[in-house]
């Protein structure tokens, strides 16, 4: 889906690091969500943007902070990593928050040394 | 706690027959309804939605939603070894339309 993009693609970081994920997307949408795939579990919804404003911060540890400068953008910040945060990292975005079909980015395979 | 069930899988069928893939969610208040496909090494393709009871047709895909027994599938007919795949299943809830993911099925489709 070239509809959503996400750099970079593959990062591996220290656990002292600080490091950002970037999320774009050129559909017109006006949501926008960071997801965690981790193996053997279910995707696991961190964070929900409408409009550039959070609407949704699901339990997520504080060393991930995220970013919605305007409604194409989103960034997902990263410091003091622990290595079971290692995943693939995945922003969607959607017409809205209502119930609205998600198209996904290609991700960003993280893994924390 | 909202909860997304598919079969544990995997799942293998010989090419050109129907592959049935099924999901079930545990909250009634449940409103939209996702299969997303995803390959290895890939992020989820979304492949199909439904929003009301019955079926919906798109090419070799329908997707059956049963909102009293809280089930939705997916069928693909004819299928090919390219929809060799990991399905997802994702249920939406709510104003901020929440969506809940199932763990996922692994299909195999065997030439």
């Amino acid at each position: 889906e070239t509809g959503v993009t996400q750099t970079p693609r593959h990062l591996v970081m220290g656990m002292t690091n600080k490091k950002s994920l970037k999320c774009e997307q050129h559909l017109g949408h006006n949501a926008m969500y960071w997801y965690k795939q981790s193996a053997k579990k279910p995707l696991e919804l961190m964070f929900v943007y409408s409009l550039e404003e959070r609407v949704e911060n699901n339990s997520v540890p504080s060393r991930f902070s995220p970013e919605c400068p305007n409604s194409s953008h989103l960034f997902l910040h990263l410091h003091t990593l622990q290595p079971e945060d290692s995943a693939l990292y995945l922003c969607a975005s959607s017409l809205g928050l209502a119930v609205y079909e998600q198209y996904f980015g290609p991700g960003t395979r993280l893994t924390v040394t | 706690q909202k909860e997304v069930e598919q079969n544990s899988g995997p799942l293998s069928v010989p090419e050109g027959a129907i592959a049935s893939l099924n999901c079930t969610y545990s909250d009634r208040g449940s409103q939209s309804f996702f299969w997303y496909r995803q390959y290895s090494g890939k992020s989820p393709e979304l492949i199909m939605f439904i929003y009301s009871n019955g079926d919906k047709e798109d090419g070799r895909f329908t997707a059956q939603l049963n909102k009293a027994s809280q089930y939705v599938s997916l069928l693909i007919r004819d299928s090919q070894p390219s929809d060799s795949a990991t399905y997802l299943c994702a249920v939406g809830t709510g104003a901020n339309s929440k969506l809940t993911f199932g763990k996922g099925i692994t299909l195999s489709v065997r030439p």
